[in-house]
């Protein structure tokens, strides 16, 4: 079945670090790839998305690129600050069609902490 | 700004209560989802709907059930809670989207369970 595996945590890292969390994927059909990020406390939030390899999501200075070679979707930013603090989840969603109904399948999620 | 709302942050329950959790969306999304979050686990999917009236078993729904009268409204029931269903739930809900690439989930805040 499909499925998603991130780096273990947790990341500790100094504010202005170059931050990566790997993701790999395996997937039965053809996935969209996705980040999302929960800050303690809330909800999950869409951080980026990539629909087709070789697409670069990026947002709030994170990018991600689609590897269909590798089946990645490394998540990386320049310069980490303390308020990027919280839980990052990969995920992947097939198309829809037949009993699929485009679900998210998560990976299990990689704690990052920034100290000052 | 298009919401998902829960209707309880926090909520402390009984062995054996019957549990009602509440999740409203206001963008006329057709699927909705309840994940359950556990550290080292990540989300796992309890029940998901594609439509009124219509549901589907995720990866772990035994214990819970689930109730969608009206579009905007997903109920999930824990029939007999119980302690080991203590965990963060989170509700999400996304557009229908057969045959075109994902787009992602929008996530309500989360209703932290405590079963003693």
């Amino acid at each position: 079945g499909d499925s998603v595996t991130q780096m273990e945590g947790p990341v500790t890292l100094s504010e202005e670090a170059f931050l990566t969390i790997n993701c790999t994927y395996t997937a039965t059909g053809y996935p969209s790839l996705f980040w999302y990020v929960q800050y303690p406390g809330e909800g999950l939030q869409l951080l980026l998305k990539a629909t087709k390899a070789d697409d670069k999501g990026s947002n709030k200075g994170f990018e991600a690129t689609y590897r269909k070679e590798t089946t990645s979707f490394h998540l990386e930013k320049g310069s980490v600050q303390v308020s990027d603090s919280a839980v990052y989840f990969c995920a992947l969603r097939i198309l829809a069609g037949g009993t699929s109904y485009g679900k998210l399948t998560f990976g299990q999620g990689t704690i990052l902490t920034v100290h000052p | 700004d298009v919401k998902v709302t829960q209707s309880s942050r926090y909520l402390v329950k009984r062995t054996g209560e019957k549990v009602f959790l509440e999740c409203v969306q206001d963008m006329d999304h057709e699927n909705m989802f309840w994940y359950r979050q556990d550290p080292g686990l990540g989300l796992r999917l309890i029940y998901f709907s594609y439509d009124v009236k219509m549901k589907e078993k995720g990866d772990i729904p035994e214990g819970y059930s689930v109730s969608r009268e009206k579009k905007e409204r997903f109920s999930l029931i824990l029939e007999s809670a119980s302690t080991n269903q203590t965990s963060m739930y989170l509700c999400a809900s996304s557009l229908w989207d057969l045959g075109v690439p994902g787009e992602g989930y929008t996530f309500g805040s989360g209703t932290r369970l405590t079963v003693v």
